[in-house]
């Protein structure tokens, strides 16, 4: 069975791009989060998309959004970009409900020139 | 709002020896989960063990091992016979069993220990 996959796996911008960053859950998985990490703050929660719908958004300005397909397939979107957004962006796929763990990819490592 | 600390950020173990990982946390929830996921330099966050909050039972996974005292707020990881593959960072995550809107995968991490071990 296939893992969580994330692309681009390394990005390059400047300052006031804009960024979009993919995630393809595990098949059957229909609960997809994202987590920002980085040295200072950690890992921090983006937001969870269950069925197309967000379901939860942890506290990041609204430069950050996302979406669902229905194929489960979800895509984070950053506007606006600034030095602070240098991070790591880790993706996770679960059932959604229940004791079922999450299972992440290998991340998408961006930085902001 | 749920807390988690991990206040070692750095371990280092003798190979073949045993080593403990400390987490404490915070929550006035009564049911969720406890996770340890393990981090090595290839960045992939790797599911260690779990623990349900409603079980008295500790976790185990071959020489993984938890202590869970849910009265102290405790969930302390136990490496045995640790191997040279066990160096990474090890991150303790929480995630409440209360559903919003069907569903809830939030995970609450603390900021890791670094594990080193030595050959």
């Amino acid at each position: 069975k296939a893992g969580v996959t994330q692309t681009p796996r390394y990005l390059i911008k400047t300052r006031g791009q804009q960024v979009t960053l993919s995630c393809s859950p595990i098949s059957g998985h229909r609960s997809v989060s994202w987590y920002q990490q980085t040295p200072g703050q950690g890992l921090q929660f983006l937001f969870e998309y269950f069925s197309e719908t967000q379901r939860n958004k942890g506290n990041f300005p609204g430069r950050f959004s996302g979406r669902q397909f229905s194929n489960s397939r979800s895509e984070m979107n950053v506007s606006t970009l600034e030095l602070g957004d240098s991070a790591l962006y880790l993706c996770a796929s679960s059932l959604g409900q229940g004791h079922q763990p999450q299972h992440f990819g290998d991340g998408t490592r961006l930085s902001i020139l | 709002a749920q807390t988690v600390t991990q206040s070692q950020p750095e371990m280092s173990v003798q190979e073949a020896e045993t080593v403990t990982l400390s987490c404490t946390y915070d929550t006035s929830e009564s049911d969720y989960y406890l996770f340890w996921y393990k981090q090595p330099p290839s960045r992939q966050m790797i599911l260690v063990i779990r623990q349900e909050a409603y079980k008295q039972q500790n976790a185990t996974e071959n020489r993984f091992s938890v202590n869970f005292q849910k009265a102290a707020k405790s969930f302390s990881l136990k490496i045995s016979d640790s191997q040279l593959g066990d160096a990474a960072m090890y991150f303790c995550a929480y995630r409440s069993a209360t559903l919003l809107r069907g569903a809830n995968s939030k995970l609450t991490f603390g900021k890791g220990i670094t594990l080193s071990v030595r050959p």
